[in-house]
């Protein structure tokens, strides 16, 4: 079963600090996206990616925020300065796959737990 | 503003029991709602569904659309423990942008 992998697990950064949370989609996958979880509180879609650009992004997603996919293989989010309120699980996604004949579905990587103090 | 509501918000009940999970939704360029399971980490897909009227089933769990109504509900049938998580109703629109609802805790007790 294809899977989609993050790194790392638990990052934990000072505020104003940049942090880089990296993320492996499943190959030939053609969406990627971004999403947080604040504990206790509902999944918030941040941004979604296509054909190596932005195709949408939320209110939340503001000049703080970019994302790169730097090598055909990862997919990077990055948080120039952080805030406490940054303190999140980051989750991201990949969906269609062009020719696998099974239903699309949007696969969740694990997680990375960001804890900015 | 686009959102996707829950009902209700937790639910606990007895093994064997049958749960009924609600999700309704106000989203422009509507063209799928995906049904997921998120137990202590990454929520795992359980349905997609595009088309009203037609149920989607895999083993005790099912799911029907109604796009009419603007909703959709999750059935379990004989609930067991290992069913106990957060089950999250989502709406994709066009522009592949994803709108999530907060989600139905259900506990099930044996």
């Amino acid at each position: 079963e294809p899977e989609v992998t993050q790194t790392p697990s638990h990052q934990v950064t000072q505020m104003g600090q940049e942090v880089i949370l990296r993320c492996v989609p499943i190959s030939n996958h053609l969406y990627f996206y971004w999403y947080r979880q604040i504990l206790g509180q509902k999944v918030e879609f941040l941004v979604s990616f296509y054909n190596n650009e932005i195709s949408e992004k939320s209110e939340i997603f503001d000049d703080q925020f970019s994302v790169e996919r730097p090598d055909g293989s990862n997919f990077t989010l990055k948080i120039r300065s952080t805030k406490l309120e940054d303190s999140a699980m980051y989750f991201c996604a990949s969906y269609r796959h062009p020719t696998s004949g099974r239903p699309d579905t949007q696969y969740f990587g694990p997680g990375t737990r960001l804890t900015v103090l | 503003e686009d959102k996707v509501v829950q009902s209700p918000l937790s639910l606990v009940v007895h093994e064997g029991d049958t749960v009924t999970l609600n999700c309704s939704y106000e989203v422009t360029n509507f063209r799928s709602l995906l049904w997921y399971k998120q137990e202590k980490k990454a929520p795992t897909f359980l349905f997609m569904l595009t088309s009203s009227g037609i149920e989607k089933k895999s083993g005790r769990l099912s799911s029907i659309l109604d796009k009419k109504e603007l909703s959709s509900i999750l059935n379990i049938t004989a609930t067991q423990t290992g069913d106990s998580a957060i089950y999250l109703c989502a709406v994709e629109a066009t522009g592949n942008q994803f709108y999530f609802g907060t989600g139905t805790s259900l506990t099930v007790i044996p």
